[in-house]
């Protein structure tokens, strides 16, 4: 148990259909992440929430929205997805943006056919 | 900017023998430094970190990794490779204040 979980694990969609991928962490964290992970590819640092605040948005394209209704909620919308958006995505937190150590959720697995 | 470059996308060892996974790191200023694991179908477990303590790290399940500043390396070993062990590895570093910054990762075999 890391404390951070994601739903669903796995989620299949098609192209035109609108998905949400949630993380919900119980360690009292202000700090929270999604990270993309594909296959042969180092780790994509997509967004990061302080405080319910988006500070980065590493030039993700907008068809992946995120939201931080609070602290310990990250939800990442998926609207008009591409077959190459497939792969596991990744929800992390820490104490605070730059902590040193961040604990991550089981992801979710998601195709895109 | 910081970096980390894991030399070796694969490696793959005997069980019972020594496990040495190879990380170096690029940063301007003192770095944190990082070892996580991700087992299949799973999420990334810290294996153990770096924070400009002792420079000899030791972490969960044996492992351990040294820093050494004038390498610019983090190298992950262990001394008896277990099955359990395989596994991908990743190094990362960040620097106080900013974010991680992952490696490309290694992926362990070990054979019986």
């Amino acid at each position: 148990e890391t404390g951070v979980t994601q739903t669903p694990r796995h989620l299949v969609m098609g192209m035109t259909n609108k998905k949400s991928l949630k993380c919900e962490q119980h360690l009292g964290h202000n700090a929270m992440y999604w990270y993309k992970q594909s296959a042969k590819k180092p780790l994509e640092l997509m967004f990061v929430y302080s405080l319910e605040e988006r500070v980065e948005n590493n030039s993700v394209p907008s068809r992946f929205s995120p939201e931080c209704p609070n602290s310990s909620h990250l939800f990442l919308h998926l609207h008009t997805l591409q077959p190459e958006d497939s792969a596991l995505y990744l929800c992390a937190s820490s104490q605070e943006v730059g902590s040193t150590e961040a604990f991550f959720g089981q992801g979710t697995r998601l195709t895109v056919v | 900017a910081q970096s980390v470059t894991q030399l070796g996308s694969h490696v793959s060892v005997s069980e019972g023998a020594l496990v040495l996974l190879r990380c170096n790191y690029s940063s301007s200023v003192p770095p944190y430094l990082f070892w996580y694991v991700q087992y299949p179908n799973q999420g990334l477990q810290l294996l153990l970190k770096y924070t400009s303590a002792a420079t000899l790290v030791k972490g969960i399940n044996g492992f351990e990794a040294e820093f050494k500043k004038s390498e610019t390396s983090f190298h992950l070993t262990k001394p008896s490779a277990h099955m359990s062990d395989a596994a991908e590895y990743f190094c990362a570093v960040s620097v106080r204040g900013g974010k991680l910054i992952f490696g490309q990762g290694t992926e362990l075999s070990v054979k019986p």
